[in-house]
């Protein structure tokens, strides 16, 4: 049972490169999110999707783009990378929105320079 | 503005020890609230979920507790473990996207 599965789980980038993080779920959810974690920031929200083919900004979309191509998928990425992006990102899934539980990855470490 | 509260930050206690998490939160209309387990260096885990119109879940030696009138939710650990050193995180749920997430207790259990 994978449940919420991200890759890479950990990378490097130096400042202006580009990459996408991968997030896959095989619990047939509809809500999938997007977080960074920071030291005593706690977790804010980067993006989310409600369905296939949905994407909406969440408290900090700056510097991020998402799609949601297939159900199972959410993808994130940087287009052009900065030490300021340097985080944990957690992506996570749930059933319903209002009352379903929240499940999450296992994080991906990004490191900018 | 809803704000979830975590006291204390970091938490130390004996094996054995039965301990409570505390989670205060600002705005009393949520739909549910969660607690998580984070490990070094690891993603969170669901320990217990807990529906706006319930008062308590248990799981094991997990046991928490929700008073929406008075913002509290509390997480009971039963004869504490090593094994139970961890940070413990709450969300509530607003609706639709909207968990807010306390900062944590960080836990250490001395054996």
């Amino acid at each position: 049972n994978a449940g919420v599965t991200q890759t890479p789980k950990f990378r490097v980038l130096k400042t202006g490169q580009s990459m996408t993080l991968l997030c896959a779920q095989d619990m047939n959810h509809e809500y999938m999110y997007w977080y960074r974690q920071d030291p005593g920031m706690g977790l804010r929200l980067i993006h989310y999707s409600v369905g296939e083919g949905t994407t909406a900004k969440g408290e900090v979309p700056d510097g991020y783009n998402v799609s949601r191509l297939k159900k199972q998928n959410f993808l994130l990425g940087l287009e052009s990378a900065a030490p300021s992006q340097t985080s944990v990102y957690f992506c996570a899934s749930s059933s319903g929105a209002n009352t379903g539980e929240l499940f999450f990855g296992e994080g991906s470490r990004l490191t900018v320079l | 503005k809803q704000e979830v509260t975590q006291i204390p930050a970091a938490l130390s206690v004996p094996e054995g020890e039965n301990l409570v998490l505390n989670c205060s939160f600002t705005d009393s209309a949520i739909y549910n609230l969660q607690w998580f387990r984070q490990d070094p260096g690891k993603g969170l885990t669901s320990l217990l979920l807990i529906q706006s119109s319930q008062r308590e879940q248990t799981s094991g030696r997990l046991n928490a507790s929700l008073d929406k009138s008075s913002g509290r939710s509390t997480l009971y650990i039963a004869a504490s473990q090593p094994g139970d050193s961890a940070t413990y995180l709450c969300a509530v749920n607003k609706g639709t996207y909207k968990y807010i997430f306390g900062t944590g207790t960080r836990l250490k259990v001395l054996a």
